[in-house]
């Protein structure tokens, strides 16, 4: 199986603070990487796949990156409606998830 | 649009069956994937299984032998069942489209199951 290694666990941050979100891939997935938000007392929504492109009425200041085995989620500017779950799901073999991260306003 | 909705008991007792449907508006079941993730108390999430199109499907291992999904294409709904369940098996369930076998891109609300006594 492959293994998700996410973290930060949990993050605490200021609006309009950059953050950044890590995914370790045990092995090679290729872009075939996923990024969901779970706000409170919702289901997960899709915000990026493929690594890198963005699902359709996510906004602009999320993006994502890939550096090997590693992906990264970025947020540029958080903003209070932001603040949620982070999971990363890997699409290359099965399909398995990252831990979590709960990301909080400082 | 596309939208899925759980249905199904919120509380079973151990070593009972746990039985969830789906019912999809907005699109054929008939096409695309459909899968069932579930997410534990502290977060963890794990996929369940899908049924595919054509009514195939595909079970996570460590599920293989408990679970089961099927579906009613006259009702654009599909089901979950899983045997035997363990307080272990306490979670929310999500149904989800699982977009041509990799990404989860529409979800229903969720429902929460607990196995107790």
């Amino acid at each position: 199986d492959i293994q998700m290694t996410q973290s930060p666990a949990s993050l605490s941050a200021s609006l309009e603070e950059i953050v950044t979100i890590t995914c370790q891939a045990s092995q090679d997935i290729g872009n075939w990487l996923a990024w969901y938000q779970q706000k409170p007392g919702k289901s997960p929504q899709l915000l990026i796949y493929g690594a890198t492109s963005l699902a359709d009425g996510v906004p602009s200041r999320f993006s994502g990156s890939r550096s090997g085995t590693q992906y990264s989620l970025k947020i540029s500017r958080l903003q209070v409606e932001d603040i949620g779950i982070y999971y990363c799901q890997q699409a290359s073999s099965a399909w398995t998830f990252g831990g979590g991260t709960k990301l909080e306003l400082k | 649009e596309v939208q899925l909705q759980e249905s199904g008991p919120g509380l079973v007792k151990p070593s009972q069956s746990l039985s969830l449907t789906c019912s999809v508006t907005g699109y054929s079941i008939t096409s695309n994937y459909w899968g069932w993730i579930r997410k534990f108390p502290g977060n963890k999430m794990e996929w369940m299984g899908y049924i595919s199109y054509s009514g195939s499907t595909s079970y996570n291992p460590s599920l293989k032998s408990r679970i089961s999904i099927t579906r009613d294409t006259s009702k654009n709904q599909f089901f979950l069942q899983l045997n035997s369940v363990t307080t272990e098996d306490t979670a929310t369930y999500y149904c989800a489209r699982q977009l041509y076998l990799r990404y989860f891109d529409y979800w229903g609300q969720g429902v929460m199951v607990t196995v107790s006594s």
